[in-house]
């Protein structure tokens, strides 16, 4: 049982390329996650997903877009990348039975120059 | 709308002290609420979490915390630091249940 998991764990993008985070986990969640986490602001939500085929806006999506076509992943797309989102993100998972935990992948590291 | 403000970005406490990690919310709705955990290099662990059963909640690790609705609060402590606590500690707030807010962080250093 891995949890979940993050690919790639690092990278770093020229201002204007894009690229796709994935996010997986085996756990049969759900709900899942995207927050991106800076110095000195927490962590905010980007955009999240309550099932299969569905994705809604967080706090912060703009710049960023996304897709659940399987359960068990949730892709987040930037697709032309800025300095401003130089940041580490964070995937994670909910089961929806109330028991309100949510299950936190180990992070990309995104540098954009 | 929801938020959390923590007061401290920084608490260093001795080897054996109590340690003291203040959280505020704002919430229109009677909230979820929520301490996570990130040591250095890894994602958050859920530390403990309020879901309006007792006011008084144990986690893991020894922590514990107290939910104050008069003064929309929600503290978090350890009656003595292990240096195993040095971490960064979150406090978040939930109307639904799942869509979190979290504050800024407070980092706790323990010295020997």
């Amino acid at each position: 049982n891995a949890g979940v998991t993050q690919t790639p764990k690092f990278r770093v993008l020229k201002t204007g390329q894009s690229m796709t985070l994935l996010c997986a986990q085996d756990m049969n969640h759900e709900y899942m996650y995207w927050y991106r986490q800076d110095p000195g602001m927490g962590l905010r939500l980007i955009h999240y997903s309550v099932g299969e085929g569905t994705t809604a806006k967080g706090e912060v999506p703009d710049g960023y877009n996304v897709s659940r076509l399987k359960k068990q992943n949730f892709l987040l797309g930037l697709e032309s990348a800025a300095p401003s989102q130089t940041s580490v993100y964070f995937c994670a998972s909910q089961r929806p039975d109330g028991s309100y935990e949510q299950y936190f992948g180990p992070g990309t590291r995104l540098t954009v120059t | 709308a929801q938020s959390v403000t923590q007061l401290g970005s920084h608490v260093s406490v001795s080897e054996g002290a109590l340690v003291l990690l203040r959280c505020n919310y704002s919430s229109s709705v009677p909230p979820y609420l929520f301490w996570y955990v990130q040591y250095p290099n890894q994602g958050l662990q859920l530390l403990l979490k309020y879901t309006s059963a007792a006011t008084l909640v144990k986690g893991i690790n020894g922590f514990e915390a107290e939910f104050k609705k008069s003064e929309t609060s929600f503290h978090l402590t350890k009656p003595s630091a292990h240096m195993s606590d040095a971490a960064e500690y979150f406090c978040a707030v939930s109307e639904s249940g799942h869509k979190l807010s979290f504050g800024a962080g407070t980092t706790v250093t323990v010295r020997a």
